[in-house]
């Protein structure tokens, strides 16, 4: 099984809204990651996290807060966001911190009105 | 980070040998080249990597330059499957700084005609 999963598929929240994105592998990769995608853009990393702790924040606003419960399940919980925040949200796993292959699932596709 | 440099798009025909280009001058010689795709409504997939030499797998072929300042993914025979926009990325050595990061650049949008 080399799958990510990721739900929903698709996201409408209002900015007041509070909000959770899920991503699951059961590969028994300990790397795990957060992409965002705007339209048309390439992917940008938000987020790493290396055995269920946070590796790395490329600056990311507060109002995403990521969590890894276990070495499975990453979430993304969104809160108070903007439009602007409207885009692709990506989860990628890899076998460890720096592997060479990284999977990706098909995203989930947040609009924010 | 060090850059890349790929075309926008290209197009190419079905059952055609597809050459994608991509220029990374500012290489270093311990930056692997990666290669990930995108297709249309999907997360980005993995392709190939490679260091110095050429490196072959079921899904395309990578070309280094011997001068290791460009390389060329080469898709052998082109399927409607393949469209899609594919990234050329450099990384550090595995499991160590710096390769932790995936920095996707514009990346080149193929489009195979039928």
């Amino acid at each position: 099984d080399t799958e990510v999963t990721q739900t929903p598929k698709h996201l409408v929240m209002g900015m007041t809204n509070k909000k959770s994105l899920k991503c699951e592998q059961h590969m028994g990769h300990r790397a795990m990651y957060w992409y965002k995608q705007k339209a048309k853009k390439p992917p940008e990393l938000m987020f790493v996290y290396s055995y269920e702790k946070l590796s790395i924040n490329e600056s990311v606003p507060s109002r995403f807060s990521p969590e890894c419960p276990n070495s499975s399940l990453l979430n993304l919980h969104l809160h108070a966001l903007q439009p602007e925040d409207s885009a692709l949200y990506l989860c990628a796993s890899s076998h460890l911190l720096g592997s060479y292959e990284q999977y990706f699932g098909p995203g989930t596709r947040l609009t924010v009105t | 980070d060090a850059k890349t440099t790929q075309p926008n798009s290209m197009e190419s025909n079905e059952e055609e040998p597809v050459h994608l280009p991509c220029n990374h001058s500012t290489i270093s010689g311990t930056d692997y080249i990666h290669w990930y795709r995108q297709l249309p409504s999907q997360g980005p997939e993995y392709v190939i990597h490679g260091l110095t030499s050429n490196v072959n797998n079921r899904m395309a072929s990578l070309a280094i330059a011997e001068d290791r300042k460009s390389s060329t993914l080469i898709l052998h025979r082109a399927t409607l499957r393949d469209a899609a926009v594919y990234y050329c990325i450099l990384r550090g050595p595995a499991f160590q700084g710096g390769s932790e990061k995936l920095v996707f650049g514009k990346g080149t949008k193929l489009t195979v005609n039928p």
